[in-house]
């Protein structure tokens, strides 16, 4: 990817309520999108990810969603649970197999 | 195979002293990646390699930055003459053909 673009960058929710992250990037030859959860002090760990030939998918409370011809995915989590207070990070990857990563979104989940 | 290994976890340095990290990629993953993440950042790409070829170097920091993967598995990130600057955590990433990128637990460095 050349520019990845993430939005908000800090997110308070609502235990229960549901979170998007969106980002925009700028690659018209990138056709992978993973994204990523840090907590404090650990690794980047991939949660999901999409391909740029599917629209959506779905893993219990985290969907992605893949708009190619607007350049932007998002990231939705829903029924929030504290657990899910992290930093999440989108990239995506071109022909250059290089991840380029956005600036991330610290997610505040209320209990 | 746990995943990504990283050694050192954590190290503090003199500033002008070198440094060398080591990652250890998932066995069967090809591509190697070296990224450096300061507070409140997303991961920045370094370099990364495909087997023991390293393919893209030009946005490693400056020339002090080294790194190496002779036998195509291994990798070593080396930073010569530290400075407080370079004060960051050190991640190393591997990933096969179809993706899969997968995070090593990272290297802490301080300069003092």
């Amino acid at each position: 990817g050349e520019n990845v673009e993430q939005h908000p960058s800090t997110l308070s929710v609502q235990e229960g309520d549901s979170a998007v992250i969106k980002c925009t990037y700028s690659d018209s030859a990138s056709n992978y999108f993973p994204w990523y959860k840090q907590e404090l002090g650990k690794r980047p760990q991939l949660i999901i990810d999409i391909r740029s030939n599917v629209g959506e998918k779905k893993d219990q409370r985290i969907a992605v969603t893949l708009n190619k011809t607007a350049k932007h995915f998002s990231l939705h989590i829903t029924e929030t649970q504290p657990e899910d207070s992290a930093v999440y990070f989108c990239a995506d990857l071109g022909g250059s197999y290089i991840p380029t990563f956005g600036r991330g979104t610290s997610l505040i989940v209320h209990p | 195979d746990t995943g990504v290994s990283q050694d050192p976890r954590h190290k503090i340095t003199k500033r002008g002293q070198n440094v060398t990290f080591r990652c250890d990629p998932i066995s069967e993953h090809n591509r190697l990646y070296w990224y450096r993440q300061t507070l409140g950042q997303g991961p920045e790409f370094l370099t990364y390699f495909q087997n023991e070829a390293q393919l893209e170097k030009s946005r490693l920091l400056s020339d002090r930055f080294s790194a190496e993967r002779p036998k195509g598995s291994f990798s070593t990130l080396e930073i010569q003459r530290t400075e407080q600057g370079d004060s960051a955590m050190y991640l190393c990433a591997s990933s096969s053909d179809r993706g899969g990128y997968t995070f090593g637990s990272g290297t802490r460095l301080t300069v003092v």
